[in-house]
């Protein structure tokens, strides 16, 4: 596609229950990351894709936490048992280059409220 | 540890100024710098990216990088209202795969 594609753009969702995000990259793109976002502050590292490859997950922040891609494309971060303290903005982002010459882009996010 | 810092700001501008915004980085490899613009409730957006020593301009906007002294900057001359937004800071390392961000600065220009 043109651009990255995140679904769902809004998720509410009650405390305990599992969650599933999506990201779609830039056609061609093998870097893939997952960030978060919490109101005001800054962008906080998730997890690395190379690939289907995750080199580096060691921003997740719980073992209720996991992600996978697949096919070199699509990925799919999962949030199980969610609790408040996970509400925030997903984002995607992807890269030609692991970002030395074209820095990412972005999705659109998925804002995630747990109720 | 590798870091990059941005003053949080808010920095707020008079409509038709320049508006300056400032990030140190202080890992001597890095090689490439990156500005993003997010607006609130929106995903980042690259606007500037810049990779050896001096200015590089693009309409409104300058980029400057100055590798002795780890800074990169981001002039934004004739400053619009619709330029409020945060201005994240982006440095990638040479040995890492990811970039490194800034916190970001709140940038306000008042009309």
């Amino acid at each position: 596609g043109a651009g990255v594609s995140q679904s769902p753009s809004n998720k509410v969702t009650e405390k305990g229950k599992d969650v599933e995000l999506r990201c779609d990259p830039i056609s061609g793109h093998t870097a893939l990351y997952w960030y978060r976002q919490s109101l005001g502050q800054g962008l906080e590292f998730l997890i690395y894709f190379q690939g289907n490859s995750a080199p580096d997950k060691s921003g997740l922040p719980s073992d209720r936490f996991s992600a996978e891609r697949t096919g070199g494309s699509v990925s799919t971060l999962t949030i199980q048992r969610t609790q408040q303290e996970d509400s925030a903005v997903y984002l995607c982002a992807s890269s030609l280059d692991t970002g030395t010459l074209y820095g990412y882009t972005f999705g659109s996010g998925t804002r995630l409220t747990v109720v | 540890q590798k870091e990059v810092e941005q003053n949080s700001g808010p920095l707020s501008v008079p409509e038709g100024a320049i508006a300056s915004l400032n990030c140190t980085y202080s890992d001597r490899g890095s090689q490439s710098f990156f500005w993003y613009r997010q607006y609130s409730g929106k995903s980042p957006e690259l606007i500037m990216s810049i990779y050896s020593n001096g200015d590089k301009e693009d309409g409104r906007f300058t980029a400057q990088l100055n590798k002795a002294s780890q800074y990169v900057s981001l002039l934004i001359r004739d400053s619009q209202p619709s330029d409020s937004a945060t201005y994240l800071c982006a440095v990638k390392v040479d040995s890492n795969y990811q970039l490194i961000w800034g916190a970001g600065t709140k940038l306000i220009i008042k009309p």
